[in-house]
């Protein structure tokens, strides 16, 4: 089945150490989206990628960071997490056609991340 | 711009009772809207979505919505609440055309517990 997958489900990081966290998808769709979610809260968009242009959110510190090196794998990279970036991380698809319409986005089942 | 406005961050139903949650939007330009479905731990899977077609939208489990323009409004229903809808909905809007075209925009969430 085509779907969005991320991994690791859980990850553990001490404060300070980089992490990535990766999405992958075999829908190919052309719009990739990282959000972070923390506990009872709407998701919040950091950034997407619509194919390789990368659109950072004003807001997203520049701790997070994104690659995106083939249409099929989007990479967030979080180079010195805090105590306040332990969130679940949500990976999203979805394919814009232009003015032909807009697609819903797929999500993966998300990464927590826990910071210590 | 847009934005949702899910009213009652909480709701408790029994189980064969009415469920409706309630979700207002405003949008400068014709939306598409969508109600998402979260369990613990997992990503948000797609209840269903409004893009301009028919006004009563059916989804996934029994739930269906109403796109009311004139009250702004895209509540979500079912007529039979099920002990497995337990869960924290979102409803999004996105615009169908312009700049932000495909982003989404979430409202707070609610939580729906069932009683038994």
């Amino acid at each position: 089945d085509a779907m969005v997958i991320q991994n690791p489900r859980y990850q553990v990081t001490q404060f300070g150490k980089p992490v990535t966290l990766s999405c992958s998808q075999t829908l190919n769709h052309n719009v990739m989206y990282w959000y972070q979610q923390k506990s009872s809260q709407a998701p919040k968009l950091l950034f997407h990628y619509y194919d390789k242009d990368f659109n950072n959110e004003a807001d997203t510190p520049d701790n997070f960071q994104s690659r995106r090196p083939n249409t099929s794998f989007c990479f967030l990279d979080i180079r010195s997490p805090g105590l306040g970036d332990a969130a679940m991380y949500l990976c999203a698809t979805s394919t814009l056609a232009g003015l032909a319409g807009v697609d819903e986005q797929y999500f993966g089942p998300g990464t927590r991340l826990t910071v210590t | 711009a847009q934005s949702v406005t899910q009213l009652g961050s909480h709701v408790s139903v029994s189980e064969g009772a009415l469920v409706l949650l309630r979700c207002n939007y405003s949008s400068s330009v014709p939306p598409y809207l969508f109600w998402y479905v979260q369990y613990p731990n997992q990503g948000l899977q797609l209840l269903l979505k409004y893009t301009s077609a028919a006004t009563l939208v059916k989804g996934i489990n029994g739930f269906e919505a109403e796109f009311k323009k004139s009250e702004t409004s895209f509540h979500l229903t079912k007529p039979s609440a099920h002990m497995s809808d337990a869960a924290e909905y979102f409803c999004a809007v996105s615009e169908a055309r312009g700049s932000t075209l495909g982003r989404l925009y979430f409202g707070r969430g609610t939580q729906l517990t069932v009683w038994p």
